[in-house]
């Protein structure tokens, strides 16, 4: 394990389709972030985990919105009936400690809605 | 919650020069304050970080330093090469996580 890894890199989908996205942290994190990333802008948080509790929610992430982490490992987030607007790239990162400790981030997953 | 504004947008330098790059942030309780560099279409990488307790830091070619009072903290690049060029973000940690900025992108022309 060499790093954060994320699957798919890019999703093409169709406005009101659901997708679904997975971050695989690096092994032995216990922190797990998701951000959204817009061109020209930095990456903006979106939810974190410590082990599976799921711990913040920005007021960014609205109900068609959601994310788990049920073994304390790998994360999915899913958005369910896709907007033009949700087109973004989405960064996983992970950490060993709190939001003062260095955060990896993976390669993340481009989502284009048409 | 936490807001942090970022300058320039753009920076464009020749080889050998130096790059400054200039943050502020709102929340007074922010303790913790890294800086990403993005290459194209790669992932952000930590290049240097700093934490409130500390004024400055230094890294090889890469500098850091933080002004509590002022609320605000700057990224010094010395010796600039163009393998420097990317984005760079600074961040704040606020309560429990990082709030970006809109991020820099540093050009260095050989």
């Amino acid at each position: 394990d060499t790093g954060v890894s994320q699957d798919p890199r890019h999703k093409i989908t169709k406005r009101g389709q659901n997708v679904t996205f997975r971050c695989d942290p690096i092994s032995e994190h216990n922190r797990l972030y998701w951000y959204r990333q817009t061109l020209g802008q930095g990456p903006e948080f979106l939810t974190y985990f410590q082990n599976e509790a799921q711990l913040e929610k920005s007021r960014l992430l609205s109900d068609r919105f959601s994310a788990e982490r049920p073994k304390g490992s790998f994360s999915t987030l899913e958005i369910q009936r896709t907007e033009q607007g949700d087109s973004a790239m989405y960064l996983c990162a992970s950490s060993l400690g709190g939001a003062d400790h260095e955060q990896y981030f993976g390669p993340g997953t481009r989502l284009t809605v048409t | 919650g936490e807001n942090v504004e970022q300058h320039p947008s753009t920076l464009s330098v020749q080889e050998g020069d130096s790059a400054v790059i200039k943050c502020t942030y709102s929340d007074s309780a922010s303790n913790y304050f890294p800086w990403y560099k993005q290459e194209l279409g790669k992932r952000p990488q930590l290049i240097i970080d700093i934490r409130s307790n500390v004024g400055e830091k230094k890294d090889q070619r890469i500098a850091v330093t933080l002004n509590k009072t002022a609320k605000h903290f700057s990224l010094h690049i010395t010796e600039t090469q163009p393998e420097d060029s990317a984005v760079y973000f600074c961040a704040a940690r606020g309560y429990s996580t990082l709030t970006f900025g809109k991020g820099t992108m540093l050009l260095v022309s050989p």
